[in-house]
C-alpha cells in the first residue's frame, strides 16, 4: 500500500530555534495536508499544500509533487508549537486522507 | 460557538459491550467522519458521511457502524468491543471533501477508549 513517511520522528529544541520537518510519499499524492496535534490531543489543520509554498505566520510549508515531498517549516520556535505535526495526503483523489505517524516536537524553554 | 463536539471523553469497557460515541458540529458541514489513532500512529479513518442518509467505509471499518439521520449528527457504534478498538477517537467535519482544497477540517477533542 501507500507509503507515507515522516521524518525525523522526535525533535527537541531549544526555544528560538529553526526546524525543518519532511514527509515523503511513496505514490503521487494529491490534497497534501499538514495538521499539528498540542499535547492535549487537540488537531488544528495547519495547510492545504498539494503543491508549491504557502507560509503562514512563523509556519511555512513547501510541497514537491513530482518529487513526492513536502517540508514544513518552523521558525523561531516557541514552547506552544511543541505536539505532534502529521502530514496527510489522498492517493486515488478520494478524498479519504492517509496518515504519516508524525514528528514529536519539544520545544524547551 | 461549539465546533465538533464529542462525547464521552474517557470510556471503558469491557469485551463484548457496545457502546455510541456521540459527534455533533454545529458548523452546518456536509462532510463528517470518524477516525481512530493508535500509540505512534497517525490518523486511520474508520466511517465517513458526505452528508444526511450517505455514509461510507473508510480504511478500518470491521467492528463499527454509523448512520447519519440529521447534517448535525454522527455517532460511532461499537458492536461488541474488542481490546484491538482500545484507542482513541476524533470526530471530524469539513463544508466539503475533506481532501480537497479549501474545506478547513475540524477535529473534536477525542474520546480516550479503553476495552478490558
Amino acid at each position: 500500500g501507500i507509503q507515507v513517511e515522516q521524518s525525523p520522528p522526535d525533535l527537541i529544541l531549544q526555544e528560538g530555534a529553526n526546524s525543518t520537518l519532511r514527509c515523503n510519499f511513496s505514490d503521487s499524492v494529491n490534497n497534501l495536508q499538514w495538521f499539528h496535534q498540542n499535547p492535549w490531543g487537540q488537531l488544528i489543520n495547519l495547510f492545504y499544500i498539494p503543491s508549491g509554498t504557502k507560509q503562514n505566520g512563523r509556519l511555512s510549508a513547501t510541497t514537491v509533487a513530482t518529487e513526492r515531498y513536502s517540508l514544513l517549516y518552523i521558525s523561531s520556535s516557541q514552547t506552544t508549537d511543541s505536539g505532534v505535526y502529521f502530514c496527510a495526503g489522498d492517493m486515488d483523489s478520494n478524498y479519504q486522507l492517509i496518515w504519516g505517524a508524525g514528528t514529536k516536537l519539544i520545544i524547551k524553554p | 460557538n461549539a465546533g465538533v463536539t464529542q462525547t464521552p471523553k474517557f470510556q471503558v469497557l469491557k469485551t463484548g459491550q457496545s457502546m455510541t460515541l456521540q459527534c455533533a458540529q454545529d458548523m452546518n458541514h456536509e462532510y463528517m467522519s470518524w477516525y481512530r489513532q493508535d500509540p505512534g500512529m497517525g490518523l486511520r479513518l474508520i466511517h465517513y458521511s458526505v452528508g444526511a442518509g450517505i455514509t461510507d467505509q473508510g480504511e478500518v471499518p470491521n467492528g463499527y457502524n454509523v448512520s447519519r439521520s440529521t447534517t448535525e449528527d454522527f455517532p460511532l457504534r461499537l458492536l461488541s468491543a474488542a481490546p484491538s478498538q482500545t484507542s482513541v477517537y476524533f470526530c471530524a467535519s469539513s463544508y466539503g471533501p475533506q481532501g480537497s482544497s479549501g474545506n478547513t477540517i475540524y477535529f473534536g477533542e477525542g474520546s480516550w477508549l479503553t476495552v478490558v
